[in-house]
């Protein structure tokens, strides 16, 4: 079974620049987040799909942050302009559900390390 | 706010000595608990989940976590760590009704051979 795919690995721009983040699902599973992970701390959620639609975009910074998730699949990040405090790992993670019971444990990817200078 | 508190950010311990990780919630709802595992240069997984029935839950490489819901504690055991095991280690919770994952801040643990 492939795993959760991110792209790209790496990125570094200057404040002010804009960026974007790509992430393909475990093919099946409905449920997508995007977390945000500045070093030494954990994982923080920036928005969870189900499908194609919303279900929690309360710690997305939606001023500068924005996201999309076509045909309940793929999904791409954006940050636009980006400030020095958005560098950080943007973790892109899957679950065959979002909801109490079996069948919600995540899948992360690797992740993409944004470096803000 | 609901949070996840994890309590030690840094342990060192030889191999062979017993593990035990803190994690604390405050949520008084129904929850789901979880503990993932980021060994260096890899993807966070899953190492083990509790979601209903027995509290005492056995994971994988000999890890077990116990849920107490009395004391809102869901902490991370592991009788005898190998070099191995060292990694981060995060408690998360998914909150019923709101369906919201929190994560703690995570515990780094090195262990030495």
């Amino acid at each position: 079974e492939a795993g959760v795919a991110q792209s790209p690995r790496y990125k570094i721009i200057e404040k002010r620049q804009s960026v974007a983040f790509w992430c393909n699902p475990i093919s099946g599973h409905a449920t997508l987040y995007w977390y945000q992970q500045i070093l030494g701390q954990g994982p923080k959620l920036l928005i969870q799909f189900q499908n194609n639609g919303v279900v929690d975009d309360s710690q997305l910074p939606k001023d500068r942050f924005s996201a999309e998730r076509l045909k309940g699949v793929d999904s791409t990040l954006k940050i636009q302009p980006a400030k020095l405090e958005d560098s950080a790992v943007y973790l892109c993670a899957s679950s065959f559900l979002g909801t109490s019971g079996t069948g919600n444990e995540q899948f992360f990817g690797p992740g993409t390390r944004l470096t803000v200078l | 706010a609901q949070s996840v508190s994890q309590h030690n950010h840094h342990v060192i311990l030889s191999e062979a000595a017993s593990l035990e990780l803190g994690c604390n919630y405050s949520y008084g709802g129904t929850v789901n608990l979880f503990w993932y595992v980021q060994y260096p240069g890899q993807h966070l997984q899953l190492l083990l989940k509790y979601f209903s029935g027995d509290p005492l839950v056995k994971g994988i490489k000999g890890f077990e976590a116990e849920f107490i819901k009395s004391k809102f504690s869901f902490n991370l055991r592991k009788p005898s760590v190998q070099w191995s095991d060292t990694a981060e280690y995060f408690c998360a919770v998914l909150t019923s009704g709101t369906y919201k994952y929190i994560f703690g801040t995570g515990t780094r643990l090195k262990v030495l051979a």
